[in-house]
């Protein structure tokens, strides 16, 4: 069983805020992690797929992290935009698996 | 270039029919995957193809099968179906042999509804 483990649930931040998630996830026979950003009424939107240990990724204002070692990740959205409210995924592949988080949901106000 | 399309967008059966979804992939997308939405239980994987093979599957009863054709469209067959089959199926395709450590690009979904 791969438990995916997303927190916090949800979020409310003020336009401009800086804001970030945590993803953690079992560490043995990982292979990637993928970060989604999923708007309602959207399909599902690739943020990131991250392999390596130590990875960082950054696109726009959107950036993250990965630990293989200790199985967590971080995405970090810096000067949040009302635009950036979604729900944010993420989904390790481990064993031939892959699961996905509950997700965190970010509500951004104007 | 188009992106993924699944059909039907909605469909409506009853329990104890059969249902096939369809998915075209991104032009020259070789992988294809399927997943499930409820609200109980999230996102989950259902499995992934390439060049015909399924390459990796998710924990999902026998019912729920796939197969991959020689264009890489994909079809997802879901059999004897149940009230807890009522989901949102979306594919997703990239380009590479194992599309689970590529950048998966979604498809608009199938909103399945058993009654």
């Amino acid at each position: 069983i791969l438990n995916v483990e997303q927190s916090p649930q949800s979020l409310h931040v003020q336009e401009g805020d800086s804001t970030n998630f945590t993803c953690s996830f079992p560490s043995s026979n990982f292979y990637a992690l993928h970060w989604y950003r999923w708007e309602t009424a959207k399909s599902p939107e690739a943020l990131f797929v991250m392999t390596l240990n130590g990875d960082e990724k950054k696109k726009g204002r959107i950036s993250a992290t990965l630990n293989t070692k200790e199985g967590y990740s971080y995405l970090y959205i810096k000067g949040s935009q009302p635009e950036d409210s979604a729900t944010y995924l993420c989904a390790p592949y481990n064993n031939n698996d892959m699961r996905f988080g509950a997700g965190t949901r970010l509500t951004v106000k104007p | 270039k188009a992106g993924v399309t699944q059909t039907p967008r909605y469909l409506i059966k009853t329990r104890g029919q059969q249902v096939t979804l369809s998915c075209s992939p991104i032009s020259g997308h070789r992988s294809v995957s399927w997943y499930q939405q409820t609200p109980g239980q999230g996102l989950q994987f259902l499995f992934e193809y390439f060049s015909e093979t399924q390459r990796n599957k998710g924990n999902f009863p026998g019912r729920f099968s796939g197969r991959q054709f020689s264009n890489s469209r994909s079809e997802m067959n879901v059999s004897t179906l149940e009230l807890g089959d009522s989901a949102l199926y979306l594919c997703a395709s990239s380009w590479l042999t194992s599309g689970l450590t590529d950048t998966q690009y979604f498809g608009p979904g199938t909103r399945l509804t058993v009654l």
